[in-house]
């Protein structure tokens, strides 16, 4: 059974960068054919796909996004990660990482952890 | 960016029932699309894939119809553990996109 859990800090002060880790358990990210995925869910809103990652480094990123977003993996760790730069109180969210089976939908979600804008 | 326009967006069921939500897509995405359940404080759950392929594991109860750009999940008797928000997504084309939410509460 995959396992996905998302970690890092809870809090990001405005104009830095929210960097968020998701550990894969119950499956090897380099054994291929899923993409590994971010997604976000804004307080009381919908969801928004933020982009995902190939384990060979392949990535597509969200074009409303992309200018801030980087998104790595590394396969010795079983990660993969986000990085978000010149965050804003728009930011506040909670961010998901998710498996995607291709390049399709979401089939293993993590529990979701939530990171707060503010200074 | 396609738009996924659900409804409604939300609605009022009693156990028992058999409800339907629909999900329309502002461009055709064939059968690219996938439904998702979420609870409070929890992640999404896949529900339906390809817009009618059960994920394992799900009740047969759900059941998901459509293509081109007119789609709906149903639900043919409802549980109490039913009563959610549920999200359409479409996989046809980057940036891959959601509906709004359909919240579904007990009447």
């Amino acid at each position: 059974q995959v396992q996905l859990q998302e970690s890092g800090p809870g809090l990001v002060k405005p104009s830095q960068t929210l960097s968020l880790t998701c550990t894969v358990s119950g499956g090897s990210i380099s054994s291929g054919g899923y993409y590994w995925s971010w997604i976000r869910q804004h307080p009381g809103k919908g969801l928004e796909w933020i982009g995902y990652i190939y384990y060979s480094g392949s990535t597509y990123y969200n074009p409303s996004l992309k200018s801030r977003v980087t998104i790595s993996v590394d396969t010795s760790k079983n990660q993969f990660s986000l990085k978000l730069s010149s965050v804003t109180a728009a930011d506040t969210a909670v961010y998901y990482c998710a498996r995607a089976p291709a390049t399709t939908n979401f089939d293993y979600w993590g529990q979701g952890t939530l990171v707060t804008v503010s200074s | 960016a396609i738009r996924m326009t659900q409804s409604p967006s939300s609605f009022s069921a009693s156990t028992g029932d058999r409800v339907t939500i629909t999900c329309r897509a502002s461009q055709g995405i064939s059968s690219y699309l996938a439904w998702y359940q979420q609870k409070p404080g929890k992640a999404p759950k896949l529900l339906i894939y390809a817009a009618s392929t059960l994920q394992s594991g799900v009740p047969s109860r759900f059941s998901g119809s459509g293509s081109g750009t007119d789609f709906t999940l149903t639900i043919s008797c409802l549980q109490s553990e039913d009563f959610a928000t549920y999200y359409c997504q479409q996989y046809y084309s980057y940036p891959l996109t959601f509906g709004q939410g359909t919240r579904l509460e007990i009447k």
